[in-house]
Order: structure tokens, then sequence, then C-alpha cells
């Protein structure tokens, strides 16, 4: 049950845009076209900005996307806002002989 | 509303059980799997435990297994987690969240706190 990866940090001015990145194989994102985002503020519970790798759900800005290329994932939020500042986490599953879902380490997000 | 409300936190000693509820309200709780996933104090979220929306299937992380055991009652629309022999490394926020896909979906209960220590 290996963790996904990704960058424990990025950082960018209000209005530039940052791109996160979320690194399996190819039992979990490689596999299949079900990767999540959360968006997590210090004491709330996580926020779901993107499904299915690069679908939005009600209610969340356009400035998030999302992608997928081979067994990596990313997140871009562009013209960054000092409320983006936050955790995020990816998330997939793996159901090669069982299902096990594995979520990335996160990364914090420091609008300058 | 569309919600979920946990409950049963705490603390307790190592060795110790103890039982977290999810209450669900606002959607057909029958309808869907349900999550489990917790987030030890300053650390990143891990997944726990997966059940099928009639209960049909479980999953857990290889952390818990043999230890927790995850069910529901639709007729009460509550997800639980029964945690036995706790650990200290179990230390964490507990989260309920609805599934789509497998995976944790957008809602998610705002989590109950389970301290384990003597």
């Amino acid at each position: 049950q290996s963790a996904l990866t990704q960058p424990a940090s990025v950082s960018g001015s209000p209005g530039q845009s940052v791109t996160i990145s979320c690194t399996g194989t190819s039992n979990d994102i490689g596999g299949h076209n079900y990767v999540s985002w959360f968006q997590q503020h210090p004491g709330k519970a996580p926020k779901l900005m993107i499904y299915a790798v690069s679908n939005r759900p009600s209610g969340v800005s356009n400035r998030f996307s999302a992608s997928k290329s081979g067994n990596t994932a990313s997140l871009t939020i562009s013209g960054l806002q000092a409320e983006d500042e936050a955790d995020y986490y990816c998330s997939s599953y793996t159901s090669s002989n069982t299902l096990d879902v594995v979520f990335g380490g996160g990364t914090k997000l420091t609008v300058l | 509303q569309v919600q979920l409300v946990e409950s049963g936190g705490g603390v307790v000693q190592p060795g110790r059980s103890l039982r977290l509820s999810c209450a669900a309200s606002g959607f057909t709780f029958s309808s869907y799997a349900m999550h489990w996933v917790r987030q030890a104090p300053g650390k990143g979220l891990k997944w726990v435990a997966i059940i099928w929306h009639d209960g049909s299937n479980k999953f857990y992380a290889d952390s818990v297994k043999g230890r927790f055991t995850i069910s529901r009652d639709n007729s009460k629309n509550t997800l639980y987690l029964q945690m036995n022999s706790l650990r200290a490394e179990d230390t964490a926020v507990y989260f309920c969240a609805r599934d789509l896909d497998y995976l944790p979906n957008d809602i998610w209960g705002q989590g109950t706190l389970v301290t384990v220590s003597s």
C-alpha cells in the first residue's frame, strides 16, 4: 500500500499558476481513470476539487483543472488567490487482487 | 441537507476497543458505498476501509486488517467502525466519506478524534 508521491510544498504569488504532481504506478493512477484531488484547510474536512481525473464538482472554481499522463496526475491552480492556500491531496485506488485506496502524502500550497 | 456526522471518539487505553458511528442524512444512504479515512495529528490522509452499499463487500488497509471492522445499518442510515486492540499509532481524526467509483467523494463528515494513550 505505497502512498502516491506528491511534492511536500509548492508556492506562488497571487494571480500566478501552480501545478502539483501526483505519481503512482501502473497499478493505480496508470491503470484506470479514477483520480481525485482534495483541498484541506487546517482543522477542516477535506473538500473534493476534482474527480475522475479531470472533472470538477459543482461549485468548484474553474481555476482548478487536472489531467493525467501515464502514472502521473497533475492539478493546476490558475489565478492564485489567498484562499487557495491549503493542503492538497491526490487519491486513487489499486484493484489487483483487492481494493486499496491510496492517498498522496499531501502538498502544502503557500500563496506568497 | 446532505451531511455525515461522526461520533464516538475519545481517549482510550492501548489494547482497548472503541466504536465510531457516522450518521447520514439528506441522501439515500443505502445506495452508496462508504469509507473511513483517518488523519494523525499533523499528518496526511490515510484510507482505512470501505464497505459496499449493501454491506456485501469490505476492504481494509493493511494497518488495520484484523483489528478494525467496518459495518453499516441501512435501516438507521448509519455507518460504523469497530476498533479493537487499539495502538498509539491509531491516534487520529477519523472521517467518514461517501463513495464514488471506489474513492471518497464529495460528502465528508467533520471528523471525530480518537486518542490512544495510557
